[in-house]
């Protein structure tokens, strides 16, 4: 079967760091994804983890562990404007099955 | 959301009707997906393409029947619909470049309520 369990929501004042927690557990993994949706949009990529670590990408960073099952997504320097929900989505095969979603949101 | 096009944005179907929907992408990829996605849940997987010609079912085909029959096309269909599939529907398509590097692209959104 397919699991991916991330937080519903989470609170974070502007300036700060949040750290948006994944695990999963499937059938198959070739890789993990991050996306990031504003509210009546669509999903726009973040990051895609294939081996085990840390991976940077300007104020977002995206970590790795497959023998745990787990991943996270790291927002440095919160602005108002990361007030959205992310995605974590692992790659299956020849698909991609996603998580539920985390609202962030960003307080002034 | 550049070279991934969706059509209709919006529709609103009474119960038993029929409709289609369209994904379009002039960016060559191979796989493609169809998702819905329901208030307060993550995207769940209709059914997918790998290739001109081929399809298999996702996590919720029931309802749903889709067709590659041009590389850059993916149809959804609903044949008869029902108040259950209300939903916002997504189509992405991807191109793997080797195992560590790729690009994914998701439609606009079609927004589908069934009366």
């Amino acid at each position: 079967g397919q699991n991916i369990d991330q937080p519903t929501e989470m609170t974070a004042t502007e300036g700060a760091i949040v750290q948006i927690n994944c695990t999963y557990q499937t059938s198959g993994f070739n890789g993990l994804f991050w996306y990031q949706q504003h509210a009546g949009e669509a999903p726009t990529f973040l990051s895609y983890n294939v081996l085990d670590g840390l991976e940077e990408k300007g104020r977002f960073s995206s970590f790795l562990s497959r023998s745990k099952g787990y991943s996270y997504l790291l927002l440095k320097e919160l602005q108002m404007k990361d007030s959205a929900s992310y995605l974590c989505a692992v790659r299956d095969s020849l698909k991609t099955i996603f998580g539920a979603g985390t609202r962030l949101f960003v307080k002034a | 959301n550049a070279g991934v096009t969706q059509t209709p944005k919006f529709r609103v179907l009474k119960t038993g009707q029929s409709m289609t929907l369209l994904c379009a992408q002039d960016m060559n990829h191979e796989y493609m997906y169809w998702y819905r996605q329901d208030p307060g849940m993550g995207l769940r997987l209709i059914h997918y393409s790998v290739g001109e010609g081929t399809t298999a079912k996702g996590e919720v085909p029931d309802g749903y029947n889709v067709s590659r029959l041009k590389k850059q096309n993916f149809l959804l269909g609903l044949e008869s619909a029902a108040p259950s599939q209300t939903s916002v529907y997504f189509c992405a398509s991807i191109t793997f470049q080797g195992t560590l590097s790729y690009e994914q692209y998701f439609g606009p959104g079609t927004r589908l309520t069934v009366t």
